[in-house]
């Protein structure tokens, strides 16, 4: 069973310049959550998809993050514009059962704005 | 005070020793309690959870709660170097068994033949 992919491995951009970070997660798994964590700091929950819903994005940093997740399956993160704090590692995982913090995360796609 | 502390590290063990790895909360109404293990440019990995006071055990692992002290500890028995990565202890919000989790900040173990 193929685990969650996260694509690009590593992208590196300029700052004011726009960025898809993409989430494909276990199938079946209805839950679909991103996290970030920037240099030095804890991995932090950015928010939180059933289905194609969003359940819960009160941590999404501001207005130049977009999250979808077209049809319930795959995810993407938009950046627009980014800028330079938004350098860090942005995780994905996923989970069949909604309440349960048993996640299958993805290795993370390496965002770093110069 | 951060909602999930870690004793940050880096902890170094030699191998066949007892890792202990430590993680305070600051929510009271926690009732679950993840640890999730990260080598180095990997995903992180969930190894053990524990939801009642006292020992949890899952073959060289032991979770330990302890929720009047807002503490849980990870214990690695017969510590082998592929052990050597990083500890996160992840709590969801308080009385849920949510997916939004809080993570600290990670612990770095080094297990040396």
């Amino acid at each position: 069973e193929a685990g969650v992919t996260q694509f690009p491995s590593h992208s590196v951009i300029e700052k004011g310049q726009t960025v898809t970070l993409r989430c494909d997660p276990i199938s079946g798994h209805d839950n679909l959550y991103w996290y970030r964590r920037v240099m030095g700091k804890e991995i932090k929950f950015l928010l939180h998809f059933v289905k194609e819903s969003k359940q819960d994005e009160s941590g999404m940093p501001n207005n130049r993050f977009l999250a979808e997740r077209t049809g319930g399956t795959y995810s993407t993160l938009k950046v627009q514009p980014a800028e330079l704090e938004d350098s860090g590692v942005y995780f994905c995982a996923s989970s069949q059962v909604t309440y349960t913090g048993e996640l299958f995360f993805g290795e993370g796609s390496r965002l770093t704005v110069l | 005070q951060k909602e999930v502390e870690q004793n940050s590290g880096p902890l170094s063990v030699p191998e066949g020793a007892i890792a202990s790895l430590n993680c305070t909360y600051s929510d009271r109404g926690s009732q679950s309690f993840f640890w999730y293990r990260q080598y180095s440019g990997k995903s992180p990995e969930l190894i053990m959870f524990i939801y009642s006071n006292g020992d949890k055990e899952d073959g060289r692992f032991t979770a330990q709660l302890n929720k009047a002290s807002q503490y849980v500890s990870l214990l690695i028995r017969d510590s082998q170097p592929s052990d050597s990565a990083t500890y996160l202890c992840a709590v969801p919000p308080g009385g849920t068994s949510y997916g939004k989790l809080t993570f600290g900040q990670g612990t770095i173990l080094t297990v040396h033949p």
